[in-house]
């Protein structure tokens, strides 16, 4: 079965440091894509990153950082110097068959508020 | 603004009531999703339509719910008979398939359903 697991329910830093979001997932599938997207009380949810399954390359973006690790089911995402600007629910997502084939749509796990305090 | 439009951005209706949603997608999206998100909770999927074609209903989709996109543009989502439980956020997103390949999903601000 898919599934998405991310344990922190909620996370409060000060500003300026740096804080990970853990995300697990599940899947029988060896094709699948990952996602990161953000979520501001606005209620809109901004898309990040999306990951194939064959990359596992780290990739950086500004201040965001994200470590997918086959090995473990795992797919982290690093704020470096957190910014008020930051504070927002986080969901990690996955899609299974190239994004589409059958299947369209997007698991997304429970998320992680993270509260950024000046 | 050229993202995903959902209309009223607020509803509240009385138990047993019926509720339309509009979502309009980014124009030259042939793929259009809705989601419900309960407070706490991640989106989970309802349904998808490519075009005009309903492609997929998840079973949360009871058959009070009722989704359309008539002409492969806008989509509607309606609730018959609205109960308690049916109150949530309901969201709209939009992609292009494309050959073998989907795009991102871009999201609207939602809809946010209140049954009294």
């Amino acid at each position: 079965a898919q599934k998405v697991t991310q344990a922190q329910t909620e996370i409060s830093v000060v500003e300026k440091e740096d804080v990970t979001l853990d995300c697990v997932y599940e899947t029988r599938d060896t094709t699948y894509y990952l996602f990161w997207y953000k979520q501001p009380p606005s209620g809109e949810l901004v898309f990040l990153i999306r990951r194939n399954s064959f990359d596992e390359q780290n990739e950086i973006s500004g201040r965001y950082s994200w470590n997918f690790q086959k090995s473990t089911s795992s797919f982290n995402f690093t704020i470096t110097a957190s910014q008020v600007v930051d504070s927002a629910v986080y969901f990690c997502a996955l899609s299974e068959k190239n994004y589409g084939g059958s299947q369209g749509n997007l698991i997304f796990g429970k998320g992680t508020k993270l509260s950024v305090k000046p | 603004d050229t993202g995903v439009s959902q209309d009223p951005r607020h509803k509240i209706t009385k138990r047993g009531q019926n509720v339309t949603f509009r979502c309009d997608p980014i124009s030259e999206h042939n793929r259009l999703y809705w989601y419900r998100q309960t407070l706490g909770q991640g989106p989970e999927f309802l349904t998808y339509f490519q075009n005009e074609a309903q492609l997929e209903k998840s079973r949360l989709l009871s058959d009070r719910f009722s989704a359309e996109r008539p002409k492969g543009s806008f989509s509607t989502l309606e609730i018959q008979r609205t109960e308690q439980g049916d109150s949530a956020m309901y969201l709209c997103a939009s992609s292009t398939w494309q050959g073998n390949m989907n795009t991102e999903a871009f999201f609207g601000q939602g809809t946010r359903l209140t049954v009294v």
